[in-house]
């Protein structure tokens, strides 16, 4: 049972170019999140989706868009990197939203230069 | 926005003594959850523990809540070198948006051998 599936692991960027993290879970899970999480800041919300063909703004969506076409697959893309991007990225999923556990992928590191 | 902030924000003690981290919040909630974060991992959920619940148990963790106080604290016991990590509280909104949880910057906890 994989759970959470990130990928990839680590990108460099340059600014100005475009990348899109792949989220996965086999869990069946209808919630799915997309974190950044940089130092002393805690976890920060981008967006969101609470089914297949939903998504939603979180905390800090500017520069970002997401997609999720598929129930199992959320994507995040970045359309015009900055320096600004420079973080981890973790994607993570829940049954039926805040009511019970998250369960989280391993990150993405990405560094834009 | 943060609602939860951890207390301490770094603990350091020796392998075999109990540690203790708080967490504060500001409004009234579903339930509140503990994870743990190991360097270059993802958040691993430890415990969620619900408004109507003042205690609860897993291994060598304990998890209080006291929703008079907007205050929970999770105490390790007999810690261990591998308890090194950072832990998070995170708390589910009562009301409204139950879509989304809410995040502390969590407590670094080094546990010395």
């Amino acid at each position: 049972n994989a759970g959470v599936t990130q990928t990839p692991k680590f990108r460099v960027l340059k600014t100005g170019q475009s990348m899109t993290l792949l989220c996965a879970q086999d869990m069946n899970h209808e919630y799915m999140y997309w974190y950044r999480q940089d130092p002393g800041m805690g976890l920060r919300l981008i967006h969101y989706s609470v089914g297949e063909g939903t998504t939603a703004k979180g905390e800090v969506p500017d520069g970002y868009n997401v997609s999720r076409l598929k129930k199992q697959n959320f994507l995040l893309g970045l359309e015009s990197a900055a320096p600004s991007q420079t973080s981890v990225y973790f994607c993570a999923s829940s049954d039926t939203g805040t009511t019970v556990e998250a369960f989280f992928g391993q990150g993405t590191r990405l560094t834009v230069v | 926005s943060q609602q939860g902030e951890e207390d301490p924000q770094a603990l350091s003690i020796q392998e075999g003594e109990n540690a203790t981290m708080n967490c504060s919040y500001k409004t009234s909630i579903n339930n509140l959850q503990w994870y743990r974060q190991n360097s270059g991992r993802g958040l691993v959920h430890l415990i969620l523990i619900r408004s109507n619940e003042r205690e609860k148990h897993s291994g060598r963790l304990r998890v209080t809540l006291d929703t008079s106080k907007k205050s929970s604290s999770l105490l390790i016991t007999a810690s261990r070198a591998a308890d090194t990590a950072s832990y998070f509280c995170a708390t589910a909104p009562n009301a409204g948006n139950n879509r989304k949880l809410i995040w502390g910057l969590g407590t670094s906890l080094a546990v010395n051998p």
